[in-house]
Formats: C-alpha cells, sequence, structure tokens
C-alpha cells in the first residue's frame, strides 16, 4: 500500500514558539486526515484535507494539503502545554483503510 | 460528537490464555471497524478490517487465526487473542467510521499484558 513519510519525528518546542509537521507521499492521495495522541490516549481526528491546496484553520492549528495532493504539513503557532502529544498524518486507500505516518512527539517546555 | 467504547481498558493474564477485547460504537452505526496494535512510541500498525456481516480483512503479515475478529452488528466488533504469549503484549486499538469517506473515531485502547 502506500507509505507516507512524516518529519520530523521528534519536536521540542519552547512554549509560545511555532512549529510545523511534514507529510509526505509518493503517490497522490485521495485525502489526508491528521489525529492527535495524548501520552496514553487514543488518537483524535483533527481535520481531513480533500481538495488539492486546500488550507484548513482550528484555533492555533493551520493545516494544508498540497498542490499534488501529495504532502500535506500542519502549523502549530504559539504553541502550549495543552499541545503535548503526537501527531499523526494518516492516508486514506480506496478502501477507505488508513495508512499512518510515524507520527511527530512534541514535548513543550514553559 | 461520536463515541467508540472500548473493553477492557487493562488485561493481565498469564500465556495461552484467550483474551476478548470489545468495541462498541455508542451512537452511531458503524459498518466498517478496525483493529490496530500500536508498540510504545511507535505509529498504528492496522491489523484488520472488520465488516459488519462478513470476514475480516487481514493486513499480511497478521494471523488471523491468531486475532479472531466477529463483527456481529453494526455497533460491536470483537477481537480475540488466542493463546496469548508474551510477545503479543501490546497497546491495541479499534476504531469506527459511519462511511467510507468518514473519519475513523478511536476508542481508548486495550493494553494487553501476557506474563
Amino acid at each position: 500500500g502506500q507509505q507516507v513519510m512524516q518529519i520530523p519525528q521528534y519536536q521540542h518546542v519552547q512554549e509560545g514558539e511555532d512549529f510545523t509537521t511534514y507529510c509526505n507521499s509518493s503517490t497522490t492521495l485521495s485525502n489526508i486526515q491528521w489525529y492527535k495522541q495524548r501520552p496514553g490516549g487514543h488518537p483524535v481526528f483533527l481535520i481531513q484535507l480533500v481538495k488539492s491546496g486546500e488550507v484548513k484553520k482550528q484555533k492555533r492549528l493551520t493545516f494544508q494539503f498540497g498542490e499534488a495532493k501529495k504532502n500535506s504539513s500542519l502549523h502549530i503557532t504559539a504553541t502550549q502545554t495543552t499541545d503535548v502529544g503526537t501527531y499523526f498524518c494518516a492516508a486514506a486507500d480506496s478502501w477507505g483503510k488508513l495508512q499512518f505516518g510515524a507520527g511527530t512527539q512534541v514535548v513543550v517546555t514553559p | 460528537g461520536a463515541v467508540v467504547s472500548q473493553h477492557p481498558s487493562w488485561v493481565i493474564c498469564k500465556s495461552g490464555t484467550s483474551v476478548k477485547i470489545e468495541c462498541r460504537s455508542l451512537d452511531f452505526q458503524a459498518t466498517t471497524m478496525f483493529w490496530y496494535r500500536q508498540f510504545p512510541k511507535q505509529s498504528l500498525m492496522l491489523m484488520a478490517t472488520s465488516n459488519e456481516g462478513s470476514k475480516a480483512t487481514y493486513e499480511q503479515g497478521v494471523e488471523k487465526d491468531k486475532f479472531l475478529i466477529n463483527h456481529a452488528s453494526l455497533t460491536l466488533s470483537t477481537l480475540t487473542v488466542t493463546s496469548a504469549h508474551p510477545e503479543d503484549s501490546s497497546f491495541y486499538i479499534c476504531s469506527a467510521r459511519e462511511g467510507k469517506n468518514q473519519p475513523q473515531h478511536f476508542g481508548d485502547g486495550t493494553r494487553l499484558s501476557i506474563l
């Protein structure tokens, strides 16, 4: 199946700083989804991107889908301690099965 | 919002025991549920796709006789780890979705420890 590469795998951020996590695929994706998993918790759906070049915002989170639909990014501004967790991108195949990226583990220091 | 309940949340048992994990969609009907396995600090690995009223579809390398899946109704899927051994210890998570292009909603997961 399609493979989704996600970088960085680890992100150490000072509170108030911005950061971005990236997701790349060698094949064109029908859609891409983003999930957040808090330590000890389960993945929680954040957003789904479907259209080429789509940009969606959720408060301090900005999600982008590339023009070629092969990459996506999640940008968080003014990081807060509540942003701690692992952020996964996931690509759906034609059956709707998700292939998850490796995840970006975010640690925030006050 | 869509809620998925997974039970039990934690299991510790002896080697050779079979363990059943339940996954329920509480406020929506899920024709498809998914079972994942997650090792510490790693990503989610899809084990199988559970379809209501039909046999589960297993991913390559997952033993179907070891991990029995039953999707008895539109709101319930079960995963049974048969004759569990220490190497089966892991975090198992289920998810459910309402339709093919809908997002997946995850249960809280089950931490399985085999002694």
